[in-house]
């Protein structure tokens, strides 16, 4: 299969626990997009890479997460001292490049903060 | 990016055509409209996406407007997995794609 692959797809942590996804794209997609989901809503945007730069990042992303992307190819989302907040569906998708593109999506990481 | 405006909910029959509107009245020139739909606890899947012409693939067509400021998606024989949240959001360029909250669609027997 050569989806986004995302890992792990479900994780459970304790309040204050640090928690690390990754988020593998498409071979050869160079924009590589975070976004997180609780129940009941769409998809909020987080944080977009173009190849190895962070190009955006939205309110939502507080000075706990931090995104990386080394090398332009896989990439990661921390989450520092995890809140019960936090709990959510965390979603990664890709687009190749050009305009125009489609991008496709993992089937997402469900964090649980207990 | 233009905002879109969706019905919160819309039932459809088995083997009958899905027609699930948008508007985007305050789209640009150069933003294009996707149609995503969200099955439960799953990624959302990628359906089709135009400019001005309307589109067809494999799963769906697209009908814009000739002033483009509302679309249709068509679900030509609707099945029962089709049930799910379909988002249209409408994008320029690189940017990011801005979720509303989707129409939730319910394929019924």
């Amino acid at each position: 299969d050569t989806g986004v692959s995302q890992d792990p797809r479900h994780k459970i942590t304790k309040r204050g626990q640090n928690v690390t996804f990754r988020c593998d794209p498409i071979s050869e997609h160079n924009r590589l997009y975070w976004y997180r989901q609780t129940l009941g809503q769409g998809p909020e945007f987080l944080t977009y890479f173009q190849n190895e730069a962070q190009l955006e990042k939205s309110r939502l992303l507080s000075d706990r997460f931090s995104a990386e992307r080394p090398k332009g190819s896989f990439s990661t989302l921390e989450i520092q001292r995890t809140e019960q907040g936090d709990s959510a569906m965390y979603l990664c998708a890709s687009r190749g490049p050009g305009t125009g593109r489609e991008a496709f999506f993992g089937q997402g990481t469900r964090l649980t903060v207990v | 990016d233009a905002k879109t405006t969706q019905p919160t909910s819309m039932d459809c029959a088995e083997g009958r055509a899905a027609n699930l509107p948008c508007n985007h009245s305050t789209i640009s020139g150069n933003e294009y409209v996707y149609w995503y739909r969200q099955i439960h606890s799953q990624g959302p899947q990628y359906i089709i996406h135009g400019l001005k012409n309307n589109e067809t693939n494999e799963m769906a067509s697209l009908i814009i407007t000739e002033d483009r400021k509302s679309s249709t998606l068509i679900l030509p024989h609707a099945t029962l997995r089709d049930t799910a949240v379909y988002y249209c959001i409408v994008r320029v360029g690189n940017n990011d794609m801005r979720f509303g909250a989707g129409t939730r669609l319910t394929v019924k027997p």
